[in-house]
């Protein structure tokens, strides 16, 4: 079955940056899109951006650009997202979840099962 | 950033019939972007429930059924049975600030 399995929890410090992978498995990898989500403690899911798992194009929510970057490892098929100058407020679980890459009018199907990043000095 | 309006939290009793609204604007709902839905049970990743307005995914039940209108969408859950609490997510595509997807705040059910 379509699976996606995230990499585990990170404790990280102020302005480090973190690095969390997304495998996949059960479908062809460079068929779809990867998009990155996150959830914050009591906040809205919120969209960070994602990659053409096929040609590899990015595009990144204008709230992280600079700091996040979505890479992907097709011999792998795993995805990667990472975020770097990290404050407090970044402390969230964040999300991978399958796209289509033909339209924009995306659903996102399956998600991975979350990774916790903590923030603290 | 656009974002899409939810109401924070809605009741009913099991067996009862309940609809969650979504209300969106002129750059993502009301340009034509799909809506939709997810639901998330406490301490687990979303799941897609509804795509693409009103379809169900494989394994969804029919008591879940999505619609679209104008400017906003609805979730509505009959039947509602106690397994049916969680939080309740609608997400589009927005086309204002170089495009990107959106999410609503979310809305808590409560099976009382």
């Amino acid at each position: 079955q379509v699976q996606l399995v995230q990499s585990g929890a990170e404790v990280k410090k102020p302005g480090a940056s973190v690095k969390v992978s997304c495998k996949a498995s059960g479908y062809t990898f460079t068929n779809y899109a990867m998009h990155w989500v996150r959830q914050a403690p009591g906040q809205r899911l919120e969209w960070m951006g994602w990659i053409n798992a096929g040609n590899g194009n990015t595009k990144y929510s204008q709230k992280f650009q600079g700091r996040v970057t979505i890479t992907g490892d097709t011999s792998a098929s795993t995805a990667y997202m990472e975020l770097s100058s990290l404050i407090s407020e970044d402390t969230a679980v964040y999300y991978c979840a399958r796209g289509r890459v033909a339209t924009v009018y995306n659903w996102f199907d399956p998600w991975g099962q979350g990774t916790l990043v903590t923030v603290s000095s | 950033q656009s974002v899409l309006t939810q109401p924070p939290s809605v009741s009913g009793a099991p067996g009862q019939r309940v609809t969650i609204s979504c209300t969106g604007s002129s750059s993502n709902i009301g340009a034509g972007s799909d809506v939709h839905w997810y639901q998330q049970l406490p301490g687990t990743a979303p799941k897609l429930l509804i795509y693409g307005n009103s379809n169900r995914p494989s394994g969804v039940p029919d008591r879940f059924s999505g619609s679209k209108s104008g400017t906003s969408a609805s979730l509505a859950i009959a039947g509602l049975q106690a397994e049916d609490e969680a939080d309740y997510y609608c997400q589009s595509y927005d086309s204002s600030l170089s495009g990107s997807w959106v999410f609503g705040g979310g809305t808590k059910l409560t099976v009382l």
